[in-house]
């Protein structure tokens, strides 16, 4: 099935230090979300977007929605220990059709040396 | 408020049998929608349930079906089970006319088809 474009796949960072992820589509998207994945467990929801060019942020992290609606980008300030997971963000096209599903991207494993 | 809640956690069962994994939707959701996540990969779509009735599907055969039921929990049902379909497998929850609203997502349920 189709996935997003997402880099890097992997980072290894020491604590205190900025991240930076993004991912790219061939197709646009009326909504971005970005999702932190532990091991074992179900994504969980850390930002939503909802209008090309929006900038959102979350505490540390923040989040903007490209002016195409083809890409998105996630940045984390100041990384801390807890920050260790696989980001994944996903495209939501809501065309007024019947479904809504999330397409995904293949994910970011973020490590942070203390 | 009550999040979302899958089940079994856990699940090994053998080539060609059937196996039913189970979600209750969060508290105020209308909406599932079920996704196959491989190792190393993002999760992929593949249908979602609004008012008991399927409403969209992704790229996966008809061995995959499911249910939703009255009080909007979910079934997913995996018929002749295929050492391809081992994986984690997450629903989601929204409030929407199969609408755009955001989707939370369980814990997921590990199968392993041996």
């Amino acid at each position: 099935g189709q996935q997003l474009n997402q880099s890097p796949q992997s980072m290894f960072i020491q604590e205190g230090e900025d991240v930076s992820m993004n991912c790219t589509s061939s197709s646009i998207f009326n909504t971005w979300l970005w999702y932190k994945q532990d091991p074992g467990e179900g994504p969980v929801l850390l930002i939503a977007l909802y209008k090309a060019g929006e900038l959102t942020s979350n505490g540390r992290l923040t989040a903007q929605f490209g002016i195409t609606r083809k890409d998105s980008f996630l940045n984390i300030s100041a990384s801390i220990p807890s920050d260790v997971g696989i980001y994944f963000c996903a495209g939501q096209l809501n065309s007024g059709g019947s479904n809504y599903k999330l397409t995904f991207g293949k994910g970011t494993l973020l490590t942070v040396n203390p | 408020e009550t999040g979302v809640t899958q089940s079994p956690t856990h699940l090994i069962k053998t080539r060609g049998q059937q196996v039913t994994l189970r979600c209750s939707s969060q508290s105020g959701h209308n909406t599932v929608s079920w996704y196959q996540q491989a190792l190393g990969q993002g999760p992929q779509f593949i249908f979602q349930y609004y008012r008991e009735e399927e409403n969209g599907r992704g790229n996966f055969p008809p061995r995959f079906s499911g249910l939703q039921f009255p009080n909007y929990s979910s079934e997913l049902n995996v018929n002749a089970l295929e050492l391809d379909d081992s994986a984690l497998y997450l629903c989601a929850s929204s409030f929407g006319g199969g609408g755009a609203d955001t989707q939370y997502f369980g814990p997921g349920t590990r199968l392993t088809v041996l």
